[in-house]
């Protein structure tokens, strides 16, 4: 069974950093592109990046561009975000989401985790 | 950006009932890669459909899928107590990869 746990999130002022860590289980983590999606209370979804199975392509949304860095372990089987600058709008459900498709990087989201919270307030 | 407008906002139907729902691009979508996801609050969404048309492992056959270029839509042939939720279309033909607003689908 697959399983994606993320961790990390929690309050954080604005201007700050903030790492997210998902752990994944249950599946072959380096045959597959893995993602994080975002959702702001009581919003939408909205993609925030993505890494393929061997980090030679990532992708960023505009709003994140230049302040968040994607990275992965596949020898830890973990996946991380490191958000730096973070703004309000920024507050969010954080998702970690694995690709269906098996050594492609097209953001199709077969799995996903329960999520980590992040709230960037003063 | 391709943005993706879906209709109605919300659906209020009764269970048995047939739900259609609506998905809109900006730009034809590259080889018809749109994927329908269902939330229900406090969880993760869901795949239900991608390419379209293909049902996720698992989805029951009551959901299905069509359409082709900007016009897409997602059915639930009779509604069950359990397909009430929130319903997303995402698009991942084109960078950036986009979902729509989603459709809430309530008891009536």
């Amino acid at each position: 069974e697959v399983q994606l746990v993320e961790s990390g999130g929690g309050l954080v002022q604005p201007g700050r950093s903030l790492r997210l860590s998902c752990a994944a289980s249950g599946f072959t983590v380096d045959d597959y592109a893995m993602h994080w999606v975002r959702q702001s209370p009581g919003k939408g979804l909205e993609w925030v990046s993505g890494i393929s199975w061997n980090s030679g392509s990532r992708g960023y949304a505009d709003s994140v561009k230049g302040r968040f860095t994607i990275s992965r372990d596949n020898a830890k089987n973990s996946l991380y975000l490191e958000m730096n600058s973070l703004r309000p709008e920024d507050t969010a459900i954080y998702y970690c989401a694995k690709d269906m498709k098996e050594g492609a990087y097209a953001p199709l989201f077969d799995n996903w985790g329960q999520g980590t919270l992040v709230t960037v307030s003063s | 950006e391709n943005v993706l407008t879906q209709s109605p906002g919300t659906l209020s139907l009764s269970p048995g009932e047939r739900a259609t729902l609506s998905c809109r691009a900006s730009h034809s979508i590259t080889h018809n890669y749109l994927a329908w996801y269902q939330q229900k609050p406090g969880q993760a969404p869901r795949l239900l459909i991608y390419g379209a048309s293909i049902r996720a492992t698992d989805i029951p056959d009551r959901f299905s899928g069509s359409g082709s270029a900007t016009d897409f839509t997602l059915t639930i042939s009779r509604l069950e107590p359990e397909d009430f939720a929130v319903y997303y279309c995402q698009q991942y033909g084109g960078s950036p990869w986009t979902f729509g607003q989603g459709t809430k689908v309530e008891i009536k």
